[in-house]
């Protein structure tokens, strides 16, 4: 168990309609990372927050947005959805802002339909 | 651009040989390359890690190589075990600290 807590385990929705992924980092770390990995891709980052504020941008798609909280847990939300944002969505903390070692949730597997 | 590859979708090993998973990058500004194991159902956990001006680096069973002149890495475990059996990724850290992962390739290990 990482410590680190992701919530729903799977979502399954329709196309054009908005979800919101949620995540609880390890306690005491202050910095949130969030991935998608599609079918048999690697982990795609998104962006990273860093005690609340955002610290660095990937390759996030403008319908995507994310925000830290006062108690460290981070929102995803996603709009829009279309087919291809079917993936699994990884919630990952780290204690500081760049550490390559990074404690990873078991995710959110997002189904469009 | 796909930066770090990792050509082998699946690999199977006899328990108790020596398991090689093999990454290439294509970008020289890594500073740290890391290995990231994965269960199903389970998010990645962190393995093992090698700085970009190290050649090697040992944790237990798992060895990592890098071999800068042909921007390649290998993570050797030895002896394998039936627990090994699991994703294997490979990323490499940016100078913005940004993760750039592979594809991941499947360890199989047979009894």
């Amino acid at each position: 168990d990482s410590g680190v807590t992701q919530t729903p385990k799977h979502l399954i929705t329709a196309t054009g309609q908005r979800v919101t992924l949620r995540c609880s980092p390890r306690s005491g770390d202050l910095s949130v990372y969030w991935y998608q990995q599609s079918l048999d891709q690697g982990l795609q980052f998104l962006i990273q927050y860093y005690n609340g504020e955002e610290r660095a941008k990937g390759n996030i798609l403008e319908r995507f947005s994310a925000q830290q909280f006062p108690d460290l847990h981070s929102e995803l939300n996603l709009s829009s959805l279309e087919l291809g944002d079917s993936a699994l969505y990884f919630c990952a903390s780290s204690a500081l802002a760049g550490a390559y070692e990074q404690y990873f949730g078991p995710g959110t597997r997002l189904t469009v339909t | 651009d796909q930066q770090v590859k990792q050509n082998s979708p699946s690999l199977s090993v006899q328990e108790g040989r020596i398991s090689i998973l093999n990454c290439d990058y294509t970008n020289s500004m890594f500073d740290y390359f890391l290995w990231y194991k994965k269960y199903p159902a389970e998010g990645p956990t962190f393995l093992i890690s090698i700085s970009s001006i190290k050649d090697k680096n040992e944790d237990g069973r798992f060895t990592v190589f890098l071999n800068k002149s042909a921007k390649h890495l290998s993570l050797h475990i030895v002896p394998s075990q039936p627990g090994d059996s699991a994703v294997y990724f490979c990323a490499g850290r940016r100078s913005n600290y940004q993760l750039i992962w592979g594809a991941g390739t499947k360890l199989i290990i047979k009894p």
